[in-house]
């Protein structure tokens, strides 16, 4: 089955660029019906949507962090990617990537998760 | 941006209780409501989607109900493996969350 796994570095330095992948395994990221997004969790704290790519490279951001990142694909990788720019203390947390799967007349929902990543930002 | 508002804002119960945890939208959202599960440090897993659908795999003590701004999970007869911390989330527009009810052991 689909599995996602986060990589990237574990400490940034403020006001530099945190960069993470997700690698998609047991399925194809170019399939339709999905879009591949990033979530994070402030430790203790509750959950934020940061942004979604399709495999076809449109994007959509939580406006609240919209200036500062981007997300693109790899389709011959298999893999997404999120970049946050002027990270401070505020973006330390867990990132996790997820598929975003689109139901017939429900919405859609993140039904796969990767394991997360723990990123701190600090000198 | 919607605002997903859960209640109670803490919630202690028996193995055997029947617990249900409230999700409100700050405007409708249609049945665009999702509910997660999260155990301490794991991912959340996807319980409910479309308000009322039960995702592949999980236990039918698990349900649940609402639409517009109004919305409800049930689990019908709490397992010890349940405690854990419960999200709603709304697809409706820019995804948010609620901000998680922990179920813990009374």
């Amino acid at each position: 089955q689909v599995q996602l796994q986060e990589s990237g570095p574990g400490l940034v330095k403020p006001s530099q660029t945190l960069s993470l992948t997700c690698t998609v395994s047991g399925g194809s990221i170019s399939s339709g019906g999905y879009y591949w997004s990033w979530i994070r969790q402030h430790p203790g704290k509750g959950l934020e949507w940061i942004g979604y790519i399709s495999y076809s490279g449109s994007t959509y951001y939580n406006p609240s962090l919209k200036s500062r990142v981007t997300i693109s694909v790899d389709t011959s990788k298999n893999q997404f990617s999120l970049k946050l720019s002027s990270v401070t203390a505020a973006d330390t947390a867990v990132y996790y990537c997820a598929r975003e799967t689109h139901g017939s007349g429900t919405g859609s929902a993140f039904d796969i998760w990767g394991q997360g990543t723990m990123v701190t930002v600090s000198s | 941006d919607i605002q997903m508002t859960q209640s109670p804002s803490s919630l202690s119960a028996s193995v055997g209780d029947r617990v249900t945890i409230t999700c409100r939208a700050s405007q409708s959202i249609r049945s665009y409501l999702n509910w997660y599960q999260q155990k301490p440090g794991k991912a959340p897993k996807l319980l409910i989607y479309g308000a009322s659908s039960l995702q592949s795999g999980v236990p039918s003590r698990f349900s649940g109900s609402g639409s517009g701004t109004d919305f409800t999970l049930t689990i019908s007869s709490l397992q010890p493996e349940d405690f854990a911390t419960y999200y709603c989330q709304q697809s409706y527009s820019t995804r948010t969350f609620g901000q998680g009810i922990k179920v813990e052991i009374q």
